[in-house]
């Protein structure tokens, strides 16, 4: 079975840019995430897609962020412009669908602004 | 108040001995929790997880849950240095939303 995959795995940007990442959860996992590890801080939810539908997106912080998961299978995360607090580390996790299943992760976009 | 709180460590133990890393949370409605052990540079990986009140064992790894004083908390037995990374708890209510602490380093000393 593979896993979740994230492309790129690293991106280094200017402020004002745009950048889009992607993740491919594993197949048949309707429940998608998206996190962000800034250094030295928690790994902070950022939204949860059930299929194609945003089921909770109280995470993102402002409004250059933008999430799309057309027709359920793969995400985008577009960041737009890129401000320099948006560097980070971004993770994509999926699970199964029963309450309580783990996330699966993928390894992460490490996002530089400068 | 954090929802989910950590001592961010690092916890420093010699190969051989226990390693015990512990969690409180905020939410009282919380139903599922994690042990997540991040390596440098890579991804969460799933360890352990526990929903019921007691302890869940699994080889060296015991994970130990009290829902009344809201702590969870990872004994790791027979440390090895091979385990030295962070550990990160997690706490998912029962709406599929998955919280996390800001990680505990260990170092297990060879």
């Amino acid at each position: 079975e593979a896993g979740v995959t994230q492309f790129p795995s690293h991106s280094v940007i200017e402020k004002g840019q745009t950048v889009t990442l992607r993740c491919d959860p594993i197949s048949g996992h309707d429940n998608l995430y998206w996190y962000r590890r800034v250094m030295g801080k928690e790994i902070k939810f950022l939204l949860h897609f059930v299929k194609e539908s945003k089921q909770d997106e109280s995470g993102m912080p402002n409004n250059r962020f933008l999430a799309e998961r057309t027709g359920g299978t793969y995400s985008t995360l577009k960041v737009q412009p890129a401000e320099l607090e948006d560097s980070g580390v971004y993770f994509c996790a999926s699970r199964d669908d029963w309450p309580g299943s783990p996330l699966h992760f993928g390894n992460g976009t490490r996002l530089t602004v400068t | 108040q954090k929802e989910v709180e950590q001592n961010s460590g690092p916890l420093s133990v010699p190969e051989g001995a226990i390693a015990s890393l512990n969690c409180t949370y905020s939410d009282r409605g919380s139903q599922s929790f994690f042990w997540y052990r991040q390596y440098s540079g890579k991804s969460p990986e799933l360890i352990m997880f526990i929903y019921s009140n007691g302890d869940k064992e699994d080889g060296r790894f015991t994970a130990q849950l009290n829902k009344a004083s809201q702590y969870v908390s990872l004994l790791i037995r027979d440390s090895q240095p091979s385990d030295s990374a962070t550990y990160l708890c997690a706490v998912s209510t029962g709406g599929f939303k998955t919280i996390f602490g800001a990680g505990t380093r260990l170092f297990v000393k060879a």
